[in-house]
């Protein structure tokens, strides 16, 4: 696709719901992040992919986070059991090859947790 | 925990002002970026400079880096309304993982 590609843009969940949220990045990026951005912050890194492996995920905040890539495309952040703290936006970003070079960043997916 | 942080963390001027905003930072870096975000939107990249740069140009952007101050400016010259959003420094510190790091930002607004 043109850029990268998330979705839901929104989601509401209750507390205790499980959600997903699925990022479609460049074809062809090598590298993919996730990144939490809560309101009036900057982006804080959850994890990294180089392919299909995840190289870190120093930034999961817990053990209800998860996330994969598992062709080395497409990826999804999973966090079961959500918190009302889970409440932020969740960004994902591609670049093309390995290492900190620019990243493009999806419009990202807002989650609200009541 | 975020590496970087912007000053001011709010700045408002007229349109055909300058803009600058600064970054700091707390370890040594391969490389620093900026970024700009739109109210509801990803994250743009601007502009990267590598650690051994000084400064560089982009258009109506100036980015300068002083590794042995760990800051970096971004200045907008005549700024116009479109330019209002909010921007981010991010580094890639040495040693660490392959990640950038993002400061808290600086929101700019531009008044017609």
């Amino acid at each position: 696709g043109a850029g990268v590609s998330q979705s839901p843009r929104y989601k509401v969940a209750k507390r205790g719901q499980d959600v997903a949220l699925r990022c479609d990045p460049i074809s062809g990026h090598v590298s993919l992040f996730w990144y939490q951005q809560a309101l009036g912050q900057g982006p804080e890194f959850l994890t990294y992919f180089q392919n299909e492996a995840q190289l870190d995920k120093s930034g999961l905040p817990s053990d209800r986070f998860f996330a994969e890539r598992p062709e080395g495309s497409v990826s999804t952040l999973k966090i079961q059991r959500t918190q009302q703290e889970d409440s932020a936006v969740y960004l994902c970003a591609s670049s093309l090859g390995q290492g900190t070079g620019e990243l493009f960043f999806g419009e990202g997916s807002r989650l609200t947790v009541l | 925990s975020q590496q970087g942080e912007e000053d001011p963390q709010a700045l408002s001027i007229q349109e055909g002002e300058n803009a600058t905003m600064n970054c700091s930072y707390k370890t040594s870096i391969n490389n620093l970026q900026w970024y700009r975000q739109n109210s509801g939107r990803g994250l743009v990249h601007l502009i990267l400079i590598r650690s051994n740069e000084r400064e560089k140009h982009s258009g109506r952007l100036r980015v300068t880096l002083d590794t042995s101050k760990k800051s970096s400016s971004l200045l907008i010259t005549a700024s116009r309304a479109a330019d209002t959003a909010s921007y981010f420094c991010a580094t890639d510190p040495q040693g660490g993982s392959e990640k950038l790091v993002f400061g808290k930002g600086t929101k700019l607004t531009v008044n017609p």
